[in-house]
């Protein structure tokens, strides 16, 4: 089934400790996204990639780096995880950077930093 | 600074219409999202408006005025599965969406 996962679901984690989120999408899209949603506050883009080889930094980049090797993969790395990480982070993707596309979203990963 | 509003919260009557508005002030303008989200679940699009008027889509509909930076997303003949959080998202001047915190809407039997 064509779309996006993400791994783990979910994650109770020291702070200081390291941690990468995975996100996997087989629908050959271009564009890619990271973003945070906590509550009461919009989605907030962490890091983005419109192809692979190329990242670019969002709203709220610091704490957080990505990598993108290849077309599918867009891994999200906390070096040193503080409680203010603690949020639901959800992976995306799109055909193209811009236009009329349409951002499609995995199910997202619910990450608690103690 | 880039702006995106929309009521916290709407109760709505099973059976009947609703109108979340969104209204925004953004670096630019290139196309409004609405997207749903059901609690504990991704956001999954539902329109997208660039130019001026309404788009309709079964049930849902939504307007957009960009003269006065505002759209508005209409549900008709709710049902109880409409109720989620609808979340407003514009896409500005580099062609990043900027988000609303969303609207929960509650329907009631």
């Amino acid at each position: 089934i064509a779309g996006i996962t993400q791994a783990p679901t979910s994650q109770i984690l020291a702070a200081g400790r390291r941690m990468t989120l995975r996100c996997t999408q087989d629908m050959r899209h271009n564009a890619m996204y990271w973003y945070r949603q906590d509550l009461g506050l919009g989605l907030r883009l962490i890091h983005y990639s419109n192809t692979a080889g190329t990242t670019g930094k969002g709203e709220v980049p610091d704490g957080y780096s990505v990598s993108r090797a290849n077309t599918d993969d867009f891994p999200l790395t906390l070096a040193s995880a503080v409680p203010s990480q603690t949020s639901v982070y959800f992976c995306a993707s799109s055909e193209q950077a811009g236009g009329t596309d349409t951002q499609y979203f995995g199910p997202g990963t619910r990450l608690t930093v103690l | 600074g880039q702006n995106i509003d929309q009521p916290t919260e709407m109760t709505a009557t099973e059976g009947a219409i609703v109108q979340i508005n969104c209204t925004y002030q953004t670096s630019g303008f290139n196309g409004l999202f609405w997207y749903q989200q059901h609690a504990g679940e991704a956001p999954t699009f539902l329109s997208y408006n660039v130019l001026d008027g309404l788009e309709e889509k079964g049930r849902f509909s939504s307007f957009l005025s960009r003269s006065k930076g505002y759209s508005y997303l209409l549900l008709k003949e709710l049902q109880m599965k409409d109720s989620a959080s609808y979340l407003c998202a514009v896409r500005d001047s580099n062609y990043q969406l900027i988000w609303g915190a969303g609207t929960k809407l509650i329907i009631k039997p």
